[in-house]
């Protein structure tokens, strides 16, 4: 069975810390995979998109980075603002399929 | 100013009674989908539909049902089939060039009383 896995659930640093969060998926088969920020009660917004065949993406303070061999992805984020407090979500879309498969998300706070 | 747009933003709903959920998108998309997603969980995929009038089932369409009657619009009815309906609502679109790039809308959170 495909999924995503997103740990932690929930993660508190202070402002100004760098930061990794981790997205897990169970097939290497990978077509690509998208980091999303939702806030609360709100809908998605699309953070970077990594094709199969790249390392890494960057914009701005976020840099995501994808290792199709280990199954893993991480989003870092560095000199994180409290207006970086979000769910953070990974979703994948496997070779094989024809959609996004979700994580469960992160929900970061970062303390002023 | 382009985007989805979703209502209501709540929504309550008597046990047993179907209610429909409202999607319209000005970005001149051709597909569209709804997701679903619960307390701790990634979104669901519940339905999508490509083109006008053709739309095709996703991992939980059990007691929903949709249609494509024009392109701007994919209504989801939840019926009273639909066991545990409480949940938050999200719809989503992209230009059939760029499925990697789906747009979302607010969102409509949907209780059940």
């Amino acid at each position: 069975k495909q999924e995503v896995t997103q740990i932690p659930a929930a993660l508190s640093v202070p402002e100004g810390e760098n930061l990794v969060l981790n997205c897990s998926f169970t097939d290497s088969a990978i077509y690509n995979l998208q980091w999303f920020r939702q806030d609360p009660g709100k809908g998605l917004t699309s953070l970077l998109l990594i094709q199969s065949s790249q390392r890494e993406q960057t914009s701005g303070r976020l840099n995501a980075s994808l290792d199709k061999s280990s199954g893993r992805s991480t989003l870092y984020i560095a000199a994180s603002q409290p207006g970086d407090s979000a769910t953070y979500l990974c979703a994948v879309n496997w070779i094989t399929g024809n959609q996004f498969y979700f994580g469960t998300g992160t929900s970061l706070t970062v303390i002023p | 100013d382009g985007g989805i747009t979703q209502s209501p933003k709540y929504l309550f709903r008597k046990e047993g009674q179907n209610v429909t959920l409202s999607c319209e998108q000005n970005l001149n998309h051709d597909a569209m989908y709804w997701y679903r997603q619960d307390p701790g969980q990634g979104l669901r995929l519940i339905y999508y539909s490509q083109i006008v009038n053709d739309f095709q089932k996703g991992d939980i369409a059990e007691g929903y049902s949709v249609s494509r009657e024009k392109k701007e619009s994919f209504p989801l009815t939840v019926t009273s089939a639909q066991k545990n309906p409480t949940a938050f609502y999200l719809c989503a679109s992209n230009r059939w060039d760029s499925p990697d790039t789906q747009y979302f809308g607010p969102g409509t959170r949907l209780t059940v009383l």
